[in-house]
């Protein structure tokens, strides 16, 4: 069955270390997101790409960066990881629709920075 | 801009009770609107969906009708179980169906036994 997953599921790191949070979809899906979530404040769109070297900023980008080299994986990048940063990520993926389209979510990765 | 507006929780129900989570929104033309649940420890996933006015979606029991006159796609269950404890979002996608979704902040729902 086709599925999207993330890794770690856990992270712990330091404040001002680079962090990489892996998403990789066999959907074959052309579109995939990036969003955070935080008490009070629901999902937060990071980034998202509608296909290959295709990358585009959400509500809140800064400090994070992503690459799109294939169309299975979007790894979030965290250039300088700061404590604002503690939350959970979830990635998630949908195919181009007419109309509709419904994302498929991963099961999220939670990250701490101390 | 588009928007979602939904009823803050927590929410805490007995039981056998029914359930409404308001949800309204703003968009230009016609969206789409979704609810997806997120039970503990878990991703996101699709609840039920709507593409067009008078559209209603149902799931598991749940349901929600497209509302075009009020904006509004309110979620509804006649009977929760101890099992639908869990965060419930509106979201909606634009008619092209090519933008990111938007969401609303989610409601957290508990039920006791």
């Amino acid at each position: 069955d086709a599925e999207i997953t993330q890794s770690p599921r856990h992270k712990i790191t330091e404040t001002g270390r680079q962090v990489t949070l892996a998403c990789h979809q066999t959907w074959n899906h052309n579109n995939m997101f990036w969003y955070r979530q935080d008490l009070g404040h629901g999902l937060r769109l990071i980034h998202y790409s509608y296909g290959v070297h295709d990358t585009n900023k959400g509500e809140v980008s800064d400090g994070y960066s992503v690459s799109r080299s294939n169309t299975e994986d979007l790894p979030l990048t965290l250039e300088s990881a700061a404590s604002s940063q503690t939350s959970v990520y979830f990635c998630a993926s949908s195919e181009p629709g007419q109309g509709i389209h419904e994302q498929y979510f991963g099961p999220g990765t939670r990250l701490t920075v101390t | 801009g588009n928007s979602v507006t939904q009823m803050e929780g927590p929410v805490t129900l007995s039981e056998e009770a029914f359930l409404t989570i308001n949800c309204t929104y703003t968009a230009t033309g016609y969206p789409s609107l979704f609810w997806y649940v997120q039970y503990p420890g878990e991703g996101l996933q699709l609840l039920l969906k709507a593409t067009k006015a008078d559209d209603k979606g149902s799931n598991k029991g749940f349901e929600a009708t497209y509302r075009k006159e009020t904006t509004s796609f309110h979620l509804e269950k006649g009977s929760v179980q101890v099992s639908d404890s869990a965060v419930y979002f509106c979201a909606l996608s634009d008619t092209s169906g090519n933008t990111p979704l938007v969401f609303g902040k989610g409601t957290r729902l508990s039920v006791i036994a």
